[in-house]
């Protein structure tokens, strides 16, 4: 079975500031990482992934994650955060070992950028 | 880029009333599709996953006789929620995912959801 934790329920930076938001995973086969974000009343949209090679992914809006194998961590982060992206942010892992299986989220991260 | 329509956004209606729900992936062709409920500032809980042509599967504490599943075509997968009560009221989410060989690595697309009020 696989489980993903976002430790933090909110997040706060400066406009301007990096932004770092956690993720936490376990599973028992081979990990497929995902960084979902989603704006009020509104379905999720992609950002980015990790499956092979590069533990350093770059994705939509200027956002990157890293994997760390050892830490079981796939953050998320920013270098210059924006007032727009303010919006919740989920994580999601499914092994790669076990077929067409749903991907397994965490409880998400609410992410504040303040002006 | 892959894009899934669900409709309608929102739905406002009465005790004892079904609503059905509609997904469609408009781009590419999903065997598979899942139907996640959403409750205020919580994660997505999934319910079932939607196999074209077969039987949706069902999360354990998920009533399959309320929540209708339905995916007739590589395209469009249906939930219906029978006989809704205020219980009922949620924010679902469709998703799906590129079926074709080799994309078991693809990202799952997303709806933008279905709020869903009993009144």
């Amino acid at each position: 079975a696989q489980s993903v934790a976002q430790p933090e329920d909110q997040v706060n930076v400066a406009e301007g500031n990096p932004l770092t938001v956690k993720c936490t995973y376990s599973v028992s086969g081979n990990p497929y990482l995902f960084w979902y974000v989603q704006y009020p009343n509104r379905g999720l949209q992609f950002l980015l992934k990790y499956i092979t090679g590069d533990n350093l992914v770059k994705g939509s809006y200027g956002f990157e994650a890293e994997f760390n194998k050892s830490q079981t961590s796939f953050h998320l982060k920013k270098p210059s955060a924006l007032v727009s992206d303010s919006a919740l942010y989920f994580c999601a892992v499914r092994d790669g070992n076990s077929g067409n299986t749903p991907l397994v989220f965490g409880k998400g991260t609410r992410l504040s950028v303040i002006a | 880029g892959a894009v899934v329509s669900q409709h309608p956004s929102r739905v406002i209606c009465k005790s004892g009333t079904s609503v059905k729900i509609e997904c469609r992936s408009l781009d590419f062709q999903a065997t598979t599709m899942f139907w996640y409920r959403q409750f205020p500032k919580q994660s997505l809980m999934l319910m079932a996953t939607s196999n074209e042509g077969s039987k949706a599967t069902y999360e354990q504490g998920v009533e399959k006789d309320k929540f209708l599943i339905n995916h007739a075509s590589l395209t469009l997968s249906t939930l219906t929620v029978t006989s809704a009560h205020p219980e009922d009221s949620s924010f679902y989410i469709c998703s799906a995912r590129l079926s074709q060989a080799g994309t078991s690595n693809q990202p799952q697309h997303f709806g933008d959801g279905t709020r869903l009020s009993i009144l």
